[in-house]
């Protein structure tokens, strides 16, 4: 069964400073995900990593896929209070009928 | 704006008693996922279907839960008979998706479903 590991689970912090969420398995993965979700809403995507090392960045955010294709981080810069909200990272399995896992999720809270 | 349309948003239901959660994934999208959301255990997948054909429903309690594609325009997921821990939030995803596993899930707002 495969699996993903997030931690932090919680984290709260203020604007400006920087953060890193970690994904973790010990299985491989085709791809892996990072989702946001907001209250009251289901999870948006926001990148997908593909090739083992690659890095990506979406404004103040950088997601890297491990060289192994087994974990995954999110880091923020200078965080700000409109970061805040439930991230996920999900993974796709490598088979042909492969099925998309969520991490349990970090919920991150951003103060003024 | 295509989106995923899930209904209902909010059931209450007692426990025994049927419930049916139904969504209409985005037209063109060929898979379909449910996942169940709740605070101890995030998203959990429960089923999918790729062209209607359900693909893994592992997650799913057999004896209670089924889920089916009726059509292309209509993903159903069925609890009979419901219990309290079946509280939940249930999501309906779907997606363009090819042999590749990289595409993208476009959500649904969820159903929020409580059992007295």
């Amino acid at each position: 069964t495969q699996l993903l590991e997030q931690s932090p689970q919680f984290l709260s912090i203020q604007e400006g400073e920087n953060l890193t969420v970690y994904c973790n398995s010990s299985s491989v993965f085709s791809s892996l995900q990072w989702y946001r979700q907001e209250p009251g809403e289901g999870p948006v995507l926001l990148v997908t990593v593909v090739t083992g090392g690659e890095v990506k960045k979406l404004k103040r955010l950088t997601f890297q896929f491990g060289d192994a294709r087994k974990d995954s981080s999110l880091h923020i810069t200078a965080a700000q209070p409109g970061d805040t909200g439930l991230y996920l990272c999900a993974g796709w399995g490598s088979s042909n009928t492969g099925k998309l896992i969520f991490g349990q999720g970090t919920t991150l809270q951003v103060k003024p | 704006d295509a989106r995923v349309t899930q209904t209902p948003r909010h059931k209450v239901t007692e426990m025994g008693q049927e419930v049916t959660m139904r969504c209409q994934p985005i037209l063109g999208h060929n898979t379909v996922f449910w996942y169940r959301q709740t605070m101890m255990q995030g998203l959990e997948l429960l089923a999918y279907f790729r062209n209607r054909a359900p693909l893994d429903d592992s997650g799913m309690p057999k004896d209670r839960f089924s889920a089916e594609m009726p059509d292309a325009t209509l993903a159903t997921l069925k609890i009979q008979p419901s219990e309290p821990r079946d509280s939940a939030v249930y999501f309906c995803a779907s997606g363009p998706l090819t042999g590749v596993n990289t595409g993208e899930l476009f959500f649904g707002e969820g159903s929020r479903l409580t059992v007295l």
